[in-house]
């Protein structure tokens, strides 16, 4: 089936400093991808995603790129902020027809000023 | 509002009761999914409506938990007997289509349940 593997957190940064959370999935067909975004005491929202191979997407800074020969979606932000600080989940959909998505378990980054 | 609202925000229940929790998706979108976010867990999917009907409720982890749609918009997930372990955060979410095409899926804020 399908599965999310994230780095474990707690991510601890300075602020200004470079940002990498390593995803690898495993899936059949070809996945979109998503990392979701939650902030302390706010809801789930979308970060950025992409749907399909070499797609780059992102938002606010942030950016990731489907690598499927790697099976990786890694996020990554060239200087943090301490507004940065949050829970960040990666995650996949099935192929075409698959209408849910699977979360990794969710890496929590802390950005100090 | 235009998000996906959910009801109750925070519920304290004792053990062996029965819970209702409801979830109002954005308006237009005809799926609908129940998440569960337990510390350290993740997201654990539980139920997947498009329309009024279920074709994936292969999360659901015992049939103490059921769900329904109506009018292919509110949602309310049903948990009978409660036990501690039931004890999250449930999370629902809307889309106007299938994450595999790139559609969006938008989560509520959730509902914090404590089972005591």
């Amino acid at each position: 089936g399908n599965s999310v593997t994230q780095m474990e957190g707690p991510v601890t940064l300075s602020e200004e400093a470079f940002l990498t959370i390593n995803c690898t999935y495993t899936a059949t067909g070809y996945p979109s991808l998503f990392w979701y975004v939650q902030y302390p005491g706010e809801g789930l929202q979308l970060l950025l995603k992409a749907t399909k191979a070499d797609d780059k997407g992102s938002n606010k800074g942030f950016e990731a790129t489907y690598r499927k020969e790697t099976t990786s979606f890694h996020l990554e932000k060239g200087s943090v902020q301490v507004s940065d600080s949050a829970v960040y989940f990666c995650a996949l959909s099935g192929s075409a027809g698959y209408s849910t998505l699977t979360f990794g378990k969710g890496t929590m980054l802390l950005v100090s000023p | 509002g235009a998000g996906v609202s959910q009801s109750p925000s925070n519920k304290v229940t004792e053990k062996g009761k029965d819970v209702e929790l409801r979830c109002d998706p954005i308006s237009g979108h005809t799926a609908l999914y129940w998440y569960r976010q337990s510390l350290g867990q993740g997201l654990e999917f539980l139920i997947y409506f498009q329309g009024n009907s279920a074709p994936d409720k292969s999360g659901l982890p015992s049939d103490r938990f059921s769900a329904e749609r109506t009018g292919g918009s509110v949602s309310t997930l049903t948990i009978q007997r409660t036990q501690q372990e039931d004890s999250a955060v449930y999370l629902c979410a809307s889309s106007l289509g299938s994450p595999s095409s790139g559609n969006t899926i938008y989560f509520g804020e959730g509902s914090w349940l404590t089972v005591v």
